[in-house]
């Protein structure tokens, strides 16, 4: 079974510019959530999609923002980039949410983002 | 906003020795998670916990489930040098609430 995959792995982008990164979840899983991983602040929640809805989000401003298609790809947008959106964006996919029972999260490789 | 403290930042140890590592939050948690992370690659899985007091191992790895809910350890008995990496605790609330992270250990191992 492939893992979760995710597309660009690297990206570089200059302030002001937008950019969206992609999610391809394990088959069969249908929740997909986002992180944010930096050095200073660690692993931060961004938001999680369900069945094509925003389940939960996280505590990050309106130019984070994602979606979901009906085959349980997601993508993420944000929107006029700042220096310190740099990072590695990670997603992660289970089969009904991040914690039910004994359902398990897996790990994408994640997308470097640099912000120039 | 609820935290996890996870300490040691770093480790450094000798092949062979063993490891202990630990999380603790103010908040109560359902279920704790420790995974480990890879440099270049998204966090793996290495147990995960959702009872207190339960003593869960995975080949070397063992980890338990505070009696309070507020503290998770993670033990890595006889290291080798394929157990460097950063390792990070996780809790959630349960239902469908967002997992938190603590900062993470990373861990060197010297042959």
């Amino acid at each position: 079974k492939a893992g979760v995959t995710q597309t660009p792995r690297y990206l570089i982008k200059t302030r002001g510019q937008q950019v969206t990164l992609s999610c391809s979840p394990i088959s069969g899983h249908r929740s997909v959530s986002w992180y944010q991983q930096t050095p200073g602040q660690g692993l931060q929640f961004l938001f999680e999609y369900f069945s094509e809805t925003q389940r939960n989000k996280g505590n990050f401003p309106g130019r984070f923002s994602g979606r979901q298609f009906s085959n349980s790809r997601s993508e993420m947008n944000v929107s006029t980039l700042e220096l310190g959106d740099s990072a590695l964006y990670l997603c992660a996919s289970s089969l009904v949410g991040p914690i039910e029972s004994t359902d398990t999260q897996y790990f994408g490789p994640g997308t470097r983002l640099t912000v120039l | 906003g609820q935290q996890l403290n996870q300490s040691p930042q770093s480790m450094f140890i000798q092949e062979g020795e063993d490891v202990s590592m630990n999380c603790t939050s103010s908040s109560i948690f359902n279920t704790w998670l420790w995974y480990k992370q890879d440099p270049g690659e998204g966090p793996v899985l290495l147990i995960a916990l959702y009872k207190a007091g339960e003593l869960t191992s995975n080949g070397r790895l063992t980890a338990q489930f505070g009696i309070t809910r507020k503290d998770s350890f993670l033990n890595i008995s006889a290291s080798i040098p394929s157990d460097v990496g950063i390792y990070f605790c996780a809790g959630s609330q349960g239902g469908s609430e967002k997992l938190v992270f603590g900062k993470g250990t990373k861990l060197t191992v010297n042959p």
